[in-house]
């Protein structure tokens, strides 16, 4: 079975430009998670989602950020304006049933904001 | 107090010895407990869930868990250089989202 997917693997910016975060949680599972993880803060929660319905996103930094699910099947988290110190490898996250369950994650964005 | 507490280390074993790693978490109710391998460039990986107190074994892993001391810790019996990694104990505070210790980073000399 397909674990979770995220694309792209690597994304390089400038510093303003809209960076775009995917991602195709495991089938089946209802819940989806974003992170982001950074050496001087290790892995925060951004956002999470039941149902496609966005459920805690109090770990969201600030407006710049914001995060989809349209289907059960695909997210997007979405940075506009990027920032130099929004360089993080992001990783998604699904589980089968909420946020007490075992999590799955994909194989992460490492995004870099020059 | 930090809601999950990992010491950084790193815990250095050697080839064949077990490596013990120990979680303290804050709150009390917390039901559901998970340790995370992470090697370095890569994402974390799901290694062990536990749920009620004591022993959970599986492969060269046990997970133990004490709900009164609010500890769950990690064994790695016959420890080999591919346990080198970092790894991360996670709780979800009264069922709230999942919070990841800062995670402990082992190192296995052959």
């Amino acid at each position: 079975d397909a674990g979770v997917i995220q694309s792209p693997r690597h994304e390089v910016t400038e510093m303003g430009q809209e960076v775009t975060l995917r991602c195709k949680p495991i089938s089946g599972h209802n819940s989806l998670f974003w992170y982001r993880q950074t050496m001087m803060r290790g892995l925060e929660l951004l956002i999470y989602f039941n149902n496609n319905v966005p459920i805690d996103d109090s770990g969201m930094p600030e407006d710049r950020f914001s995060a989809k699910m349209p289907n059960a099947s695909f997210s997007t988290l979405k940075i506009q304006p990027s920032e130099p110190r929004d360089s993080a490898v992001y990783f998604c996250a699904s589980s089968l049933r909420g946020n007490s369950y075992e999590q799955y994650f994909g194989p992460g964005t490492r995004l870099t904001v020059t | 107090q930090k809601e999950v507490e990992q010491n950084s280390g790193p815990l250095s074993v050697p080839e064949g010895a077990i490596a013990s790693l120990n979680c303290t978490y804050s709150d009390r109710v917390s039901q559901s407990f998970f340790w995370y391998r992470q090697y370095s460039g890569k994402s974390p990986e799901l290694i062990m869930s536990i749920y009620s107190n004591g022993d959970k074994e599986d492969g060269r892993f046990t997970a133990q868990l004490n709900k009164a001391s609010q500890y769950v810790s990690l064994l790695i019996r016959d420890s080999q250089p591919s346990d080198s990694a970092t790894y991360l104990c996670a709780v979800p505070p009264a069922g709230n989202k999942l919070t990841f210790g800062g995670g402990t980073r082992v190192l296995v000399k052959p």
